[in-house]
């Protein structure tokens, strides 16, 4: 079965600092992607980054990356200069090859960036 | 290109009234997704439809909810005599395949509140 772990509910960063927010994953299924989607207090869900099992470079996209450790099932994301915009809950997400490929949700990190 | 559309953005129902959410996927896509987020937690998943079909329903309590996605007109997600319990936002992604590496596109959600 699926299952996603993220193990900060919550951080507290300083402006312009870097912030690593943790996620694992439990699958076995070879096929599967990760996803990460923030989600500010006004409670959409925005798409950040995704990265796919067999690919071989860690995904970026502006100032998030993704740092994926297969071997550990680890896809923490780095948020490099981090912004007073970025204060919001994070989700990292898994979808399989198999079945409905579904999201499958971890419990969110709320990260909080001080001026 | 419009993203996924959902109504109403806030719903107040009191306890054993009917609530339906409607979901208009993006332009093109034809899998949905129904998502249930309580609150301080991650989003759950409840269904997965594509054009008069429910693929899996396996997120779905087995009582008091249904889900379709007629071929004309958008998905609605329809909850029967609703208890306090059913207060959460309900979210609807779309997606234009099933491939785990494309990315699911979230509506705004809806807010159902139980009185």
């Amino acid at each position: 079965a699926q299952k996603i772990t993220q193990t900060q509910p919550g951080m507290f960063v300083q402006e312009k600092e870097a912030v690593t927010l943790d996620c694992t994953y439990d699958t076995s299924d070879p096929s599967y992607g990760l996803f990460w989607y923030k989600q500010p207090s006004s409670g959409e869900m925005i798409f950040l980054i995704y990265q796919g099992s067999y690919d071989q470079q860690n995904a970026t996209e502006g100032r998030y990356s993704l740092n994926f450790q297969k071997a550990r099932k680890s896809a923490n994301l780095v948020i490099s200069a981090s912004q007073l915009g970025d204060s919001a809950m994070y989700f990292c997400a898994m979808r399989e090859i198999q079945g409905a490929q579904k999201l499958v949700f971890g419990q969110g990190t709320r990260l909080t960036i001080n001026p | 290109n419009a993203g996924v559309m959902q109504n109403p953005r806030h719903l107040v129902r009191r306890r054993g009234q009917e609530a339906r959410l409607r979901c208009s996927p993006m332009k093109g896509h034809s899998h949905v997704y129904w998502y249930r987020q309580l609150p301080e937690e991650g989003l759950k998943f409840m269904v997965y439809l594509q054009k008069e079909n429910i693929i899996d329903e396996s997120g779905m309590p087995k009582e008091r909810f249904s889900a379709e996605f007629p071929k004309e007109g958008p998905s609605i997600l329809r909850i029967q005599q609703v208890v306090r319990g059913d207060s959460a936002a309900y979210f609807c992604a779309s997606s234009p395949s099933t491939s785990y590496y494309n990315e699911q596109f979230f509506g705004p959600g809806t807010r159902l509140t139980v009185l």
